[in-house]
């Protein structure tokens, strides 16, 4: 079946340092990609996505690109703050019983020190 | 603010009580999806309602049981849980027949079974 595997956090890092959250990609067909983050105590929300490939997703200074030929959706940020911190997931379409879903990775939280 | 409401934010119950979670959306979605949220086991679909036809996850045990009586409403009815149960319980809604396809979600219900 479909699956997504994302790198292992905890990540730690110090503000305005570059980041790359790894995440690469199993599936039949052309899936929509995703990533959701979970700030502490609170459900998640969507942070950016790509429905094919090559297309770049980007939202306050995230990017991701699909890429079809690695199976891969990397989130990068030039510049971290400390309200990042939080927990990301990658994610990517697919049906199930005649409905569609999403299928998580395990997520990666992420921590952004001063 | 996502459009999607939950309630309680919080509960805790006892193994013999019997409690219900709501989740209402109003962003006018026809797809309705509940997830629990654990240490163990970081997202795992619980069930998915598509039209308000339920898609039937056989994993679930039936201590667990879903209601969408329309298209912005949905319940979890609870019953004889177990201490393994407690968790964060997370709804989402979709259009499903976007091909881009995200998940909206709700704040979560955390869930403490004594």
């Amino acid at each position: 079946g479909n699956s997504v595997t994302q790198m292992e956090g905890p990540v730690t890092l110090s503000e305005e340092a570059f980041l790359t959250i790894n995440c690469t990609y199993t599936a039949t067909g052309y899936p929509s990609l995703f990533w959701y983050v979970q700030y502490p105590g609170e459900g998640l929300q969507l942070l950016l996505k790509a429905t094919k490939a090559d297309d770049k997703g980007s939202n306050k200074g995230f990017e991701a690109t699909y890429r079809k030929e690695t199976t891969s959706f990397h989130l990068e940020k030039g510049s971290v703050q400390v309200s990042d911190s939080a927990v990301y997931f990658c994610a990517l379409s697919d049906r199930w019983g005649g409905a569609q879903k999403l299928v998580f990775g395990q997520g990666t939280r992420l921590t952004i020190n001063p | 603010e996502t459009g999607v409401t939950q309630t309680p934010r919080h509960l805790v119950m006892g193994m013999t009580n019997k409690k219900s979670l709501k989740c209402e959306q109003h962003l006018g979605h026809n797809a309705m999806y509940w997830y629990k949220q654990s240490a163990k086991k970081p997202l795992e679909l619980m069930f998915v309602y598509s039209l308000e036809e339920r898609v039937e996850n056989n994993s679930v045990p039936s201590r667990f049981s879903p209601e969408c009586p329309n298209s912005s409403h949905l319940f979890l009815h609870l019953h004889t849980l177990q201490p393994e149960d407690s968790a964060l319980y997370l709804c989402a809604s979709s259009q499903d027949q976007l091909v881009s396809y995200e998940q909206y979600f709700g704040p979560g219900t955390r869930l403490t079974v004594t």
